[in-house]
């Protein structure tokens, strides 16, 4: 059963780049067919699509966040990444990573409990 | 696209039916393989969303078929039958059909 779990920071400081991983246990992140994302969620509201890699390094952006956003891959560990630049209070969410299946097509599962990421000087 | 979901939130008693509608500013709907990339979400306080179901009306494994889900194209529905104490969460419809990959705003549901 394959499980995400992300880690980094919980506290970055405006202007700063905000850094993510999420290590994959249970499956290879080099297994054919699944997608690789991050989801954000600011407190009370909806969740937000970041964007997503396929192990062979092809990414896809959200349009708002793609200047800002670089998402990477490290099949030797089993993990992706999120690095996201000149941070600001906004950005200040619960990020969870998820992955999607690409070809059954069936939304986004497992995610991994997520982690709360605050924007502060 | 924009996904718009009514109402915000909902109060339903036990035994009674809940139902979350969402609509999409266009279609989500694959004509090749006729299947809608919609997917319903349930999220419980301090947990990550989990996929209830996926094509907009399949459900995924172990989700108790008193979920069940309907619609095509722009406009879908979530339904509860029989609504349970542990159905008390905040519901999130989400399209995966183009990228960026959006989610509604949410439908907070409670007991009456």
């Amino acid at each position: 059963q394959v499980q995400l779990q992300e880690s980094g920071p919980g506290l970055v400081k405006p202007s700063e780049t905000l850094s993510l991983t999420c290590t994959v246990s249970g499956g290879s992140i080099s297994r054919n067919g699944y997608y690789w994302g991050w989801i954000r969620q600011p407190t009370g509201k909806g969740p937000e699509w970041i964007g997503s890699i396929y192990f062979t390094g092809t990414t896809y952006y959200n349009p708002s966040l793609k200047s800002r956003v670089t998402i990477s891959v490290d099949t030797s560990k089993n993990q992706f990444s999120l690095n996201l630049s000149s941070v600001t209070a906004a950005d200040t969410a619960v990020y969870y990573c998820a992955r999607r299946d690409k070809d059954r097509q069936i939304g986004y599962d497992p995610w991994g409990q997520g982690i709360m990421v605050t924007v502060s000087s | 696209i924009v996904m718009t979901q009514s109402p915000d939130s909902l109060a339903v008693s036990l035994g009674e039916r809940a139902t979350i509608n969402c609509k999409c500013s266009q279609s989500v709907l694959d004509n090749s393989n006729n299947k809608n990339y919609l997917a319903w979400y349930q999220q419980k306080p301090g947990q990550p969303p989990k996929l209830l179901i996926y094509w907009a009306s399949t459900r995924e494994s172990g989700v108790p078929d008193r979920f069940s889900g309907s619609g095509s194209g722009t406009d879908f529905t979530l339904t509860i039958n029989s609504l349970q104490a542990e159905d008390v969460a905040v519901y999130f419809c989400q399209q995966y059909s183009e990228t960026p990959h959006t989610f509604g705003q949410g439908a907070k549901l409670e007991i009456k």
